[in-house]
């Protein structure tokens, strides 16, 4: 156990909603990262959060958008939702901003299916 | 649990044979390497890392080799078990940027 929770652990939706995506950091990490692994790919990294501001951007699209909150707990929402974006969606959190030495621990992931 | 990367490389090794698991990464500016297991249903786990001044660093059942000239990364893992069957992930960062994963190797042992 990594100590990083992730919540809920599956969700089935239809094309077209939207999905809010909860994770909960271990505790004294103040980085949340949010990555997106699909059938066939490695993980993509989508974005990330430091002390509750946004500290780097990666391959997110704009229907998507995350924020951390006070208390550090983050939000993955993904609005208009399409087939394509089934997929793993796996939070991470550091001690610091990332970089050299910051390992990245895991949670479970939640399981996206667009139906 | 889902399958994650149904068409990765495969590895397979005799339970008790040493595993290697390679990987290439693309920037010469990257100077810290993880290595990450992941297990079917469950997140990537923590392994092993590496600074770009170092060769070789070992854990326990584990040694991670970096040759920076050709940009190269391994994971050899010492008297492989059946609970060492997952998906192995490399990992690079040049700095204070995000991590880039490659694209992971399926390691199977056979008992």
């Amino acid at each position: 156990d990594s100590g990083v929770t992730q919540t809920p652990k599956h969700l089935i939706t239809a094309t077209g909603q939207r999905v809010t995506l909860r994770c909960s950091p271990r505790s004294g990490d103040l980085s949340v990262y949010w990555y997106q692994q699909s059938l066939d790919q490695g993980l993509q990294f989508l974005i990330q959060y430091y002390n509750g501001e946004e500290r780097a951007k990666g391959n997110i699209l704009e229907r998507f958008s995350a924020q951390q909150f006070p208390d550090l707990h983050s939000e993955l929402n993904l609005s208009s939702l399409e087939l394509g974006d089934s997929a793993l969606y796996f939070c991470a959190s550091s001690v610091a901003g990332g970089g050299e030495s910051d390992t990245q621990y895991f949670g479970p992931g939640t399981r996206l299916t667009v139906l | 649990g889902e399958s994650v990367g149904l068409h990765l490389p495969t590895l397979s090794v005799q339970e008790g044979d040493n595993s290697i698991i390679n990987c290439a990464y693309s920037n010469s500016a990257s100077d810290y390497f993880i290595w990450y297991k992941q297990e079917s249903g469950k997140g990537p786990q923590f392994i092993i890392d590496i600074r770009s001044n170092m060769d070789k660093r070992q854990g326990q059942r584990v040694t991670v080799l970096l040759n920076k000239t050709v940009k190269h990364l391994s994971l050899q893992i010492a008297a492989t078990q059946p609970g060492d069957s997952a998906v192995y992930f490399c990992a690079e960062t040049p700095g204070n940027t995000p991590l880039v994963f490659g694209k992971g190797t399926r390691l199977s042992v056979i008992a």
